[in-house]
């Protein structure tokens, strides 16, 4: 059981706009930043969005984030079928001596 | 540019210890902290603990206490992940992750390629 919530599945058919949530709490997402991540099949996470919104230089801008609150969203606009794959949120996490906490990840279908 | 290169597949017995490197260049080695996570096969991320290249302190998730070191060598830009008393529920690929900035709660930025780490008899 993840700390932070994630739908564990999305889709949607190329050039459609498509959002995956990420639920915290108030000890996380209500008192930190959000990093969301993508995993291509067999290949490590690559940073997609830090600082709940910021985009890394290479990242395309049809890649955006946003928080409010407890929750995050990350929104891909234009889909395309290299956009297929797993996605994860993650914040830092104040109780007790303070983590590293992940979203147990949304893996997207470009239909 | 930044680059982290672990080291290779590992499988080991039950009971046993594994330690899986990092070697990281391209940046100054000593400015950024050390994120060390993992992935079981079909599941999701999972933070082991971090460690601090300049002074060598760390903080482990309290599930790994006791039973995960991490350490640094400064000459050679390496960090090192030891996990002991392995079980078969450590079977999983394992990563370094280098924090986007000097200090714990900075997220990972730069990946390494994976460290597939087997627990098996």
């Amino acid at each position: 059981q993840s700390v932070l919530t994630q739908p564990p599945s999305a889709s949607g058919t190329p050039g459609q706009r498509v959002t995956i949530s990420c639920s915290g709490s108030s000890s996380n997402i209500g008192s930190n930043t959000v990093n969301w991540y993508q995993q291509l099949p067999g290949t490590a996470p690559k940073l997609l969005i830090y600082s709940n919104y910021q985009r890394p230089s290479g990242v395309p801008d049809r890649f955006s984030g946003s928080k409010s609150g407890t929750s995050a969203s990350l929104a891909i606009s234009g889909l395309q079928s290299e956009d297929e794959a797993d996605y994860y949120c993650a914040a830092w996490d104040d109780s007790l001596n303070g983590s590293w906490v992940f979203g147990g990840g949304t893996k997207l279908t470009v239909l | 540019q930044v680059q982290l290169v672990q080291s290779g597949a590992e499988v080991k017995k039950p009971g046993a210890s594994v330690k899986v490197s990092c070697k990281a260049s391209g940046y100054s080695f000593t400015s950024y902290y050390m994120h060390w996570v993992r992935q079981a096969p079909g599941q999701g991320l999972e933070w082991m603990g971090t460690i601090n290249p300049s002074g060598g302190s760390t903080s482990y998730a309290q599930k790994f206490q006791g039973r995960v070191t991490m350490t640094r060598d400064t000459s050679t830009t390496t960090v090192y992940m030891e996990l002991s008393s392995l079980r078969s529920e450590d079977t999983a690929v394992y990563y370094c992750a280098r924090a986007s900035g000097f200090g714990l709660l900075y997220g990972m930025d730069v990946w390494g390629q994976g460290t597939t780490v087997t627990v098996s008899s």
